[in-house]
């Protein structure tokens, strides 16, 4: 089955303590990305990825890393959480490419994340 | 304001009733997403279309390109419907997807 998983699906943690949510897509995707959600703020992109080695800020990437060394995995990274970090996060992958990205968006399930 | 402005933001409505959800952006784009997002968070994706028209079962999407405007069509509303609806565009200038905030539907039986 065609997916994108995201772990762990929850998440309840302290300030400061490193955190690291997996993301994988099973589909040779080569675009993948990070949102987060707020209330009454929508999806925001956090970094995005065209393609293996290739990664890119979007529009609220501080406090955040990722890496994208295999195609299929695109963790984010969260050196030093703190609680304006607390959302929903959610991954995404596409099949577009570095010229034509906007293909049909897959999404992960999401990533309930507290940070106390 | 927004680069992409979704109305309205919340809808309620009989079942049965035709639906309409617009979408307007300010950015030259490549294409256009519909998603919906259900109760439970998943996202999933309805359609991408850089022009025209495109119809799913009882869901149509259109787009026109020269008004920067988009609407969701929904025939025969279901309670299953409900969902929040959301737009995104992909800029044609770099490769990031804006975001509209999203229309809560709510479809009552």
């Amino acid at each position: 089955e065609a997916q994108v998983t995201q772990n762990p699906r929850y998440l309840i943690t302290v300030t400061g303590k490193k955190l690291t949510v997996t993301c994988s897509q099973n589909m040779n995707h080569e675009y993948m990305s990070w949102y987060r959600q707020d209330p009454g703020l929508g999806l925001r992109q956090i970094y995005y990825s065209m393609n293996v080695e290739v990664t890119d800020k979007g529009d609220v990437p501080e406090g955040y890393k990722v890496s994208r060394k295999e195609k299929r995995n695109f963790p984010l990274i969260l050196e030093s959480p703190s609680p304006n970090q607390t959302s929903l996060y959610f991954c995404a992958s596409s099949s577009g490419s570095y010229y034509n990205p906007y293909n049909e968006q897959f999404f992960g399930p999401g990533t309930r994340l507290t940070v106390l | 304001k927004n680069e992409v402005e979704q109305s309205p933001q919340n809808l309620t409505a009989q079942e049965g009733e035709f639906i309409t959800i617009n979408c307007s952006y300010s950015v030259g784009i490549s294409a256009l997403h519909w998603l919906q997002q259900h109760p439970g968070g998943g996202i999933v994706s309805l359609f991408m279309l850089s022009s025209g028209k495109k119809k799913h079962g009882r869901l149509i999407a259109t787009i026109n390109i020269q008004e920067k405007h988009s609407s969701l069509h929904i025939t025969a509303s279901h309670p299953r419907d409900s969902a929040v609806y959301i737009c995104a565009v992909g800029r044609d200038s770099n490769y990031q997807l804006i975001w509209g905030a999203g229309t809560k539907l709510i479809i009552k039986p």
